[in-house]
């Protein structure tokens, strides 16, 4: 048990069609990363919020957005939907060490398993 | 981020050790060894780091070779639900990201 939990669990889209996922970590867990998982991969990193603000960025296009809020909670958006977009789309927190920087250590949530259609 | 390369699948009969190898033949000198499995379509579950010295919690010990070029990750006895794909990452102390492979799909056979 993480403490990580992402909602929903399965979601179904149209492609064209925008998409909000969602992600809540435990206190103290100031670092949210998010990854995407297609079939039969590895994860793949698509950005890191830390303290609300973005803190690094994978190769992916700017239809993916996210935020992160006060109370540990955090978003990833895609907008205009594409086949390829399908996928687990997994959320990782980590504690924030002593003189305010992020830990290493990532804990993942369940994902989220979108289908585009 | 140095590069990790894994057998792609490996069988261990229940209650045996498994040893799952890796290879960072890149690894710099502030890297850490991390270790997690992903059991059928679930998050990743962390299970150790390490820098150089051998390190040892409840699930796991993960063997560090004296050049750090690879490292072994022990399950000290297999159990059925240890069946999972597993992924050994080396990263940079304070980078944001971790860089992924394909890992070892490991089938523990009773």
């Amino acid at each position: 048990e993480t403490g990580v939990t992402q909602s929903p669990t399965h979601l179904i889209k149209t492609r064209g069609q925008q998409v909000t996922l969602r992600c809540s970590s435990q206190s103290g867990h100031n670092t949210v990363s998010w990854y995407q998982q297609a079939l039969g991969q590895g994860p793949q990193f698509i950005f890191q919020y830390y303290r609300e603000e973005e803190n690094g960025r994978g190769n992916f296009p700017p239809r993916f957005s996210g935020l992160q809020f006060p109370n540990y909670s955090s978003e990833l958006n895609v907008n205009a939907l594409e086949l390829d977009d399908s996928a687990l789309y997994l959320c990782a927190s980590s504690l924030e060490l002593a003189g305010g920087r992020p830990g290493d250590t990532q804990y993942f949530g369940p994902g989220t398993r979108l289908t585009v259609l | 981020d140095a590069k990790t390369t894994q057998p792609p699948s490996m069988d261990c009969a229940e209650g045996r050790a498994a040893n799952l190898p890796c290879n960072h033949s890149t690894i710099s000198g502030n890297e850490y060894v991390y270790w997690y499995r992903q059991i059928h379509s679930q998050g990743p579950q962390y299970i150790i780091h390490g820098l150089k010295n051998n390190e040892t919690n409840e699930m796991a010990s993960l063997i560090i070779t004296e050049d750090r070029k690879s490292s072994t990750l022990i399950l000290p006895h297999a159990t059925l639900r240890d069946t999972a794909v597993y992924y050994c990452i080396v990263r940079s102390s304070g980078t944001y990201k971790y860089i992924f492979g394909t890992g070892t799909r490991l089938k523990v056979l009773a």
